[in-house]
């Protein structure tokens, strides 16, 4: 099992423009999670879906970000426009259970 | 509501001495506690839960309810250990949250 699969790893972008990153979970998970990591913040959950579904969208910073997961096996954090700010290490978990939490690797976001 | 609370931001120790990575919390409830480990360059995984009550790698947390605290501990640090560490905390009418401290960065010296 490769576990939680992120994509892009790394992302580099210019200010403005659209950002997306990719979040595979675990199979038979039902819980995902959307964090954004940074040195100042630490660790802050960003949004969590069950089965698919939205549950707690609170640690969304602004309307910028989105976040959709169109089935189980798949979601996608957007931010559009991106700004300098933005610039964190962006990390998906899943879990089967309330909070036996498995993270992916990461995506390390610059915006420039 | 709920809170984790890591006072120390960094924690340094020379190998061989013993650590405590402090967490406190506040919740009315009875919280289920968790330490989550990231060692550089990996993922962010799990160490330790309260409920199982287990010893991995060395270390130990206890949960003090009566000081609300679960802190991390263990007699004989090693290199190997320096990570960054994070308490967090669920509630079972959260389905599914996960609270997390700021975490603690820790190195250990040779």
């Amino acid at each position: 099992d490769a576990g939680v699969i992120q994509s892009p790893r790394h992302e580099v972008t210019e200010m403005g423009q659209e950002v997306t990153l990719r979040c595979k979970p675990i199979s038979g998970h039902d819980y995902l999670f959307w964090y954004r990591q940074t040195m100042m913040r630490g660790l802050e959950l960003l949004i969590y879906f069950n089965n698919n579904v939205p549950i707690d969208d609170s640690g969304m910073p602004e309307d910028r970000f989105s976040a959709k997961m169109p089935n189980a096996s798949f979601s996608t954090l957007k931010i559009q426009p991106s700004e300098p700010r933005d610039s964190a290490v962006y990390f998906c978990a899943s879990s089967r259970r309330a909070y036996e939490q498995y993270f992916g690797p990461g995506t390390r976001l610059t915006v420039t | 509501a709920q809170r984790v609370t890591q006072p120390e931001k960094l924690l340094s120790v020379f190998k061989g001495a013993p650590v405590e990575l402090k967490c406190n919390y506040s919740y009315s409830g009875s919280p289920e506690l968790f330490w989550y480990v990231q060692y550089s360059r990996q993922r962010l995984q799990l160490l330790l839960r309260h409920i199982s009550r287990e010893s991995i790698k060395g270390f130990t947390a206890d949960l003090n309810k009566g000081e609300t605290s679960f802190h991390l501990k263990k007699p004989f640090a090693q290199e190997e250990d320096s990570a960054m560490y994070y308490c967090a905390l669920t509630r079972g009418s959260t389905l599914g949250r996960l609270y997390f401290g700021r975490g603690t960065q820790l190195t250990v010296w040779p």
